[in-house]
């Protein structure tokens, strides 16, 4: 079945990059999203890349998909502590009524001052 | 904003009791969903709706139910609480299947 892999956990300096990859089995994923939860909030999306595009920026945020290694990251530039968070890979398939998301195990980035 | 509102943040219930969580979307969403966040396991789906009395089986069904009476409720129904189920349930809506989903703030519920 469908499969979403993190990594569980990264820590980063203020101010420098932070990359959060994930890894999916799906190869007819349409869309792939990238979601965070602070601390004690529901998810709120970050950012969507549609499966034919290989990269998307906007400001600080980054995505690039390789959809032959069905490999997708998020990179933020100059991490601050506000990023500091869960950040959920998912990935949304092309067929049938439904609308299910699957979403990844969540890394939780840690960000220190 | 879309606003998606689960009326309780912490509930704590005894095991075989019977638990309501209750969901409710101020957009006119169609499409509403429970997922259940564990740690180590992300979110998983456990029923979805697309429109009033409708409702599909999601990832993990087992031991839960769900109302969809009105539009903007969904409700989540635990029968009989076992300790498994102790999680942090999220609701979220969206207006058409391709879109993006909001969430509320989640309801993390113990069953001692």
């Amino acid at each position: 079945g469908e499969d979403v892999e993190q990594s569980l956990f990264l820590s980063v300096r203020e101010g420098d990059s932070s990359v959060i990859n994930c890894t999916y089995t799906d190869s007819s994923s349409t869309y792939l999203y990238w979601y965070k939860q602070e601390p004690g909030a529901g998810l709120q999306l970050l950012t969507y890349i549609f499966s034919n595009m290989d990269m998307k920026q906007d400001q600080r945020l980054t995505v690039l998909l390789n959809k032959k290694d069905k490999h997708l990251s998020l990179r933020i530039a100059d991490t601050q502590t506000g990023d500091s968070a869960i950040y959920f890979c998912a990935e949304r398939g092309s067929g049938g009524a439904t609308n299910k998301l699957i979403f990844g195990t969540g890394t939780l980035l840690a960000v220190q001052p | 904003d879309v606003k998606v509102t689960q009326s309780s943040r912490y509930l704590v219930k005894r095991t075989g009791e019977k638990v309501f969580l209750e969901c409710v979307q101020d957009m006119d969403h169609e499409n509403m969903f429970w997922y259940r966040q564990d740690p180590g396991l992300g979110l998983r789906l456990i029923y979805f709706s697309y429109d009033v009395k409708m409702k599909e089986k999601g990832d993990i069904p087992e031991g839960y139910s769900v109302s969809r009476e009105k539009k903007e409720r969904f409700s989540l129904i635990l029968e009989s609480a076992s300790t498994n189920q102790t999680s942090m349930y999220l609701c979220a809506s969206t207006r058409d299947k391709k879109e993006k989903l909001f969430f509320g703030s989640g309801t993390q519920l113990s069953v001692l």
